[in-house]
């Protein structure tokens, strides 16, 4: 079935340097992504989004690019900071309201 | 205001209990859904409601039942849950764009324990 998967489940990092998250898609016909950020105890917090029509596009310290070709998708963080210490989803959607969350990415900033 | 709201925060209930999830939303979104996520895992979709209709029950067993009273509201009522249905309930509306999807906007969720 189609699934979002990514390719690291942690990623620990020193603060200051920039962090990279990957996301593999395999639906071909998702049109929308998500990167959603989850810290503990809460509920997931929307970071950035892109359509299909773009290959990337930037926010506050983050980034975000799509590779339609490899269905591939990536979360660039700036200058991570401990702040930044949280679960990383991917999320793709399907046939309209239906968004499907991968895996999830847990990102560990050591000050 | 981009807040979603969930109440109660924490909730305990034996498997005979009946019991309801609260959700509210004042951004004017015409999309909310409940989505259950499990430790270590990500939010599954369960319930979407569009402009207060039921449009997208994901096979999810009986003793869940969504509500929608108004555009602002969404409940889940809770019925002879297992164990198993332990998890954290979280409740998202989004700006239903025609043949579009916007942005979810997710509550801090409901960590439900069966006993």
């Amino acid at each position: 079935g189609e699934s979002v998967g990514l390719h690291l489940p942690t990623l620990s990092v020193q603060e200051g340097d920039n962090s990279i998250i990957n996301c593999a898609y395999s639906n071909s016909a998702s049109d929308y992504f998500i990167w959603y950020k989850q810290e503990s105890g809460k509920g997931p917090q929307f970071i950035i989004d892109i359509r299909s029509n773009m290959d990337k596009r930037q926010g506050q310290r983050v980034t975000v690019l799509l590779n339609k070709t490899v269905k591939h998708l990536s979360l660039q963080i700036a200058a991570t900071q401990p702040g930044d210490s949280a679960v990383y989803f991917c999320a793709e959607n399907q046939r309209g309201f239906k968004t499907i969350f991968g895996a999830g990415t847990r990102l560990f900033v050591k000050a | 205001d981009t807040e979603v709201t969930q109440t109660p925060k924490h909730l305990v209930m034996g498997m005979t209990n009946k019991k309801s999830l609260k959700c509210e939303q004042h951004m004017g979104h015409r999309a909310m859904y409940w989505y259950k996520q499990k430790a270590k895992k990500p939010p599954e979709l369960m319930f979407v409601y569009s402009y207060e209709k039921l449009s997208i029950n994901e096979s999810v067993p009986s003793r869940f039942s969504p509500e929608c009273p108004n555009s602002s509201l969404l409940n889940l009522h809770l019925h002879a849950l297992q164990p198993e249905d332990s998890a954290l309930y979280l409740c998202a509306s989004s700006q239903e764009t025609s043949g579009f999807t916007d942005t979810q906007y997710f509550g801090p969720g409901t960590r439900l324990t069966v006993l």
